[in-house]
């Protein structure tokens, strides 16, 4: 089974701050790692696919990191605003012959406050 | 495009029953993939079909089995639901030779009451 942890659990930040989360996954076999942003009354939408390790991506105020070799990414936001409050997901996908599969972490949930 | 849709979006069911929950994925994309969230779990991986195949199956029960159609939607079907069972079941579809970016669909909400 593997194992995808992500910290923190929760975090409350003012606007205008910035802030980052952690994932960590296992380092052997490594195929990609998908963040995604997960809005409340929403579905999750991806926001980075990551598969070289030092992979930097950014989009907008959001970027993410990848080391592979030491099994964890980083995802920043800067500037955060309350639209950023959601939940944060990271995926580790493992490849298997044909079959690859998606394992989450159970995400950090962002608020930000006005 | 339309987006992935799936029904219905609300159910309730009592322990004992069987409950199948649809899918139907953007345009295009063959993978469908499964998932259940409930509350303070990341979403569980339960399986993915490709081409009317089950491709790759999570850590769930037999209860819980899955099809594809030739049009490439899938159905869930769980069977003698359990109080445990009550989550949210989320769909996602991704692209042929893609990079396995997950679209997912609004989710259906089960209540096994």
């Amino acid at each position: 089974i593997l194992n995808v942890e992500q910290s923190p659990q929760s975090l409350h930040v003012q606007e205008g701050d910035s802030t980052n989360f952690t994932c960590s996954f296992p380092s052997s076999n490594f195929y990609a790692l998908h963040w995604y942003r997960w809005e409340t009354a929403k579905s999750p939408e991806a926001l980075f696919v990551m598969t070289l390790n030092g992979d930097e991506k950014k989009k907008g105020r959001i970027s993410a990191t990848l080391n592979t070799k030491e099994g964890y990414s980083y995802l920043y936001i800067k500037g955060s605003q309350p639209e950023d409050s959601a939940t944060y997901l990271c995926a580790f996908i493992i490849s298997s012959g044909s079959a690859r599969q998606l394992t989450f972490g159970s995400g950090t949930q962002l608020t930000v406050l006005p | 495009k339309a987006g992935v849709t799936q029904t219905p979006r609300y159910l309730i069911k009592t322990r004992g029953q069987q409950v199948t929950l649809s899918c139907s994925p953007i345009s295009g994309h063959r993978s469908v993939s499964w998932y259940q969230q409930t509350p303070g779990q990341g979403l569980q991986f339960l399986f993915e079909y490709f081409s009317e195949t089950q491709r790759n199956k999570g850590n769930f029960p037999g209860r819980f089995s899955g099809r594809q159609f030739s049009n490439s939607r899938s159905e869930m079907n769980v069977s003698t639901l359990e109080l445990g069972d009550s989550a949210l079941y989320l769909c996602a579809s991704s692209l042929p030779q893609g990079d396995d970016t997950q679209y997912f669909g609004p989710g259906t909400r089960l209540t096994v009451l």
